[in-house]
This record gives structure tokens, sequence and C-alpha cells, in this order.
């Protein structure tokens, strides 16, 4: 089976940066996923890791360690926009389910 | 970027009717679709697996004669909640692969049963 857990709640400040942890138990590996959910919308896709280390988008970069069972997504240069629930997803060893952790709630405040 | 579409946004039905919701790829074919129900406040629960041509596969703990799945072509994937009921009352949105390393989710369909 699996099991990952992320933060239920974060809050940050406008201009600052914010990592959101992940880790996961897994039976089997084959990429991990980061999404950004506003309420009542639809998750869009922020970055996908399948190899060790860092991946960068813009204000937003994801770090994985696959030995360790865990990830990050670092959200930089906060914009009151990016209040939003943030998703981390593994996909397992078959096909291209993927399972998603409880989402991690970020405020942004002024 | 790939584009999936779900319709209807938003339905409201009397309890113990049927409603059908429909998922679309727009610009792409998918063999494999996915379901996914989400309650306020909570994450994304997979439900089944949509496979083209072939039986959709359930996920633990979901009735597969409630929530029906139809995948008839590349796509498009239909599920019907059948004799709905309020607990079914949720957000239900679907995602297809756009390949191995992303997967592209329709806007949601809220359903509200009474």
């Amino acid at each position: 089976g699996q099991n990952i857990d992320q933060p239920t709640e974060m809050t940050a400040t406008e201009g600052a940066i914010v990592q959101i942890n992940c880790t996961y138990q897994t039976s089997g590996f084959n990429g991990l996923f980061w999404y950004q959910q506003h309420a009542g919308e639809a998750p869009t896709f922020l970055s996908y890791n399948v190899l060790d280390g860092l991946e960068e988008k813009g204000r937003f970069s994801s770090f994985l360690s696959r030995s360790k069972g865990y990830s990050y997504l670092l959200l930089k240069e906060l914009q009151m926009k990016d209040s939003a629930s943030y998703l981390c997803a593994v996909r397992g060893a078959a096909g291209n389910k993927l399972t998603f952790g409880g989402g991690t709630r970020v405020l942004v405040k002024p | 970027g790939a584009v999936v579409s779900q319709h209807p946004s938003w339905v409201i039905c009397k309890s113990g009717t049927s409603v059908k919701i429909e998922c679309r790829s727009l610009d792409f074919q998918a063999t494999t679709m996915f379901w996914y129900r989400q309650f306020p406040k909570q994450s994304l629960m997979l439900m089944a697996t949509s496979n083209e041509g072939s039986k959709a596969t359930y996920e633990q703990g979901v009735e597969k004669d409630k929530f029906l799945i139809n995948h008839a072509s590349l796509t498009l994937s239909t599920l019907t909640v059948t004799s709905a009921h309020p607990e079914d009352s949720s957000f239900y949105i679907c995602s297809a692969g756009g390949g191995i390393d992303t997967q592209y989710f329709g806007p949601g369909t809220r359903l509200t049963v009474l």
C-alpha cells in the first residue's frame, strides 16, 4: 500500500519562502508529483520528480530523495495568489495510478 | 497543453436518481482515465481506473454497481452515480495521462444530492 504524509497547514508572509515536506512509504515508486489546487477547482500540475535531486521551475522547486522517501516543494517570493492547497502524489510501480497525500493548505499573509 | 473537460460542472439531483458525468480528453487520446472523489477540505481519493474497451478497475471500498464507469472511446469516459444519496454529494474529478511525467485533470463536477 501507499502512505503519504504532509503537513495540514502552513502560513507564510508575502515575499517569503515556504517549504512543504512530503514523506512517503510505498510498495513501489515510479515518480512523485506536486499539484496546486485552489478551493473549488481541479488540481493543476506543478512538478514531477523521478530521480533524486532538485527540479527548478521559476518560483517553484521540487526535491526528491528516493532513499529517504522524502520530497519537498519550495515556493519562493510568495504571492497572495499562491494561497492554495498543495498536493503531493506518488505513482506506484504499476500503471499510471496516483495516490495523493492529504494536501497542505498554504495561507499567504500580507 | 493537453485539455481535459468535464460535463456538467455542477449538478443538483434528488435522492434516488442517477447522474451521469462525462470526462473528455480534447486534444489527445487516453486509453486510461482516472476518477477521483474529493470531500470538502480533504484530498483526492482515487475511485477507479477507467480502461478503454474493457472493464474499469475499482479501488477497495468503492461499489462498482453504484459507480458505473464506461470508457467507450479513446477520448470519453463516463461515471454514472446510480441511486444517488446525500452522502454521495462530493466533488468528482477525472484525469487522463498526458505522458509518463504528467497527468491532466478535468475541472471537476460538483454533485449535490438533496
